[in-house]
C-alpha cells in the first residue's frame, strides 16, 4: 500500500458525459500527478500540481482539467468524454516538486461506452 | 523529446532462468531514472532509482544497473510471483522547478513454474 488513495475503483458511463476523479496523496507530501495508462499508449503524464498550484503539463486534453485542493487532495475532471478516453487514470505524490519518487495511486478504470 | 524504449516487449521464463531486461532512453539533463513493478489492474510499485552512470541497486533477487544510453534490471533465480510488467521511467527537469517523468511502455515478464 503506497499510501496514495484514489476513488472511485471503477467507473462506467456514456460518451459526452462528465466525470471527476479524486485522489489523496500520502501524508506530508505536496505534489499530485495525474497519469492515464491505455492498452496502446502506455503512462502518460496528464498534469502536476504543488501546494494547490498548477506545475506542468504533459498530455492532458482541453476537456480535460484538474485542481488540488488546501486539504491537497486533486481533482481530475473530464468533460464530453469519448470512447478513447476508456483508460486507467493514476495519481501519484511526492514531497515536493524536485523530489525522487513518485508513489502511485490503486487507479481508476473508466469506460465509456 | 524524452524517449523511452523497453526491451522485450514480453519475456517467459522458466522459474529459476535468469535474465535481464533493457531500458535505453534518449533525454536531456536526467536526473535520475527509476523502475517500477505493475501488477495487472493496480497502480505502479516503486523499485529503484539509478541517478549516475556506474550505479547498482539490489533489492532481493532484482539489480538495477545504470549507464549513459541504458539501464538493466537483472532478474536471479526468478519465482512465479516476480511476473509483472516492468516499467522504466526517467526523470528529467520540466521548468518551474518542476521533475516529470516519461515511462517506457513496459516488459511483461512471465514466469513459469
Amino acid at each position: 500500500d503506497s499510501g496514495v488513495t484514489q476513488t472511485p475503483k471503477h467507473l462506467i458511463t456514456a460518451t459526452g458525459q462528465r466525470v471527476t476523479l479524486r485522489c489523496s496523496p500520502r501524508s506530508g507530501d505536496l505534489s499530485v500527478y495525474w497519469y492515464q495508462q491505455s492498452l496502446d499508449q502506455g503512462l502518460q503524464f496528464l498534469i502536476q500540481y504543488y501546494n494547490g498550484e498548477e506545475r506542468a503539463k504533459g498530455n492532458i486534453l482541453e476537456r480535460f482539467s484538474a485542481q488540488q485542493f488546501p486539504d491537497l487532495h486533486s481533482e481530475l475532471n473530464l468533460s464530453s468524454l469519448e470512447l478513447g478516453d476508456s483508460a486507467l487514470y493514476f495519481c501519484a505524490s511526492s514531497q515536493e516538486i524536485a523530489t525522487d519518487t513518485q508513489y502511485f495511486g490503486p487507479g481508476t478504470r473508466l469506460t465509456v461506452l | 523529446e524524452d524517449q523511452v524504449t523497453q526491451s522485450p516487449e514480453a519475456l517467459r521464463l522458466q522459474e529459476g532462468e535468469s535474465s535481464s531486461l533493457n531500458c535505453s532512453y534518449t533525454v536531456s539533463g536526467l536526473r535520475g531514472l527509476f523502475w517500477y513493478r505493475q501488477d495487472p489492474g493496480k497502480g505502479p510499485e516503486f523499485l529503484f532509482t539509478l541517478y549516475s552512470a556506474g550505479e547498482e541497486k539490489e533489492k532481493e533477487r532484482l539489480k538495477a544497473t545504470l549507464t549513459k544510453k541504458e539501464s538493466f534490471l537483472h532478474i536471479t533465480a526468478p519465482k512465479p510471483e516476480d511476473s509483472a510488467t516492468y516499467l522504466c521511467a526517467v526523470q528529467a527537469y520540466s521548468g518551474a522547478g518542476s521533475y516529470q517523468l516519461t515511462f517506457g511502455k513496459g516488459t511483461k515478464l512471465s514466469v513459469i513454474p
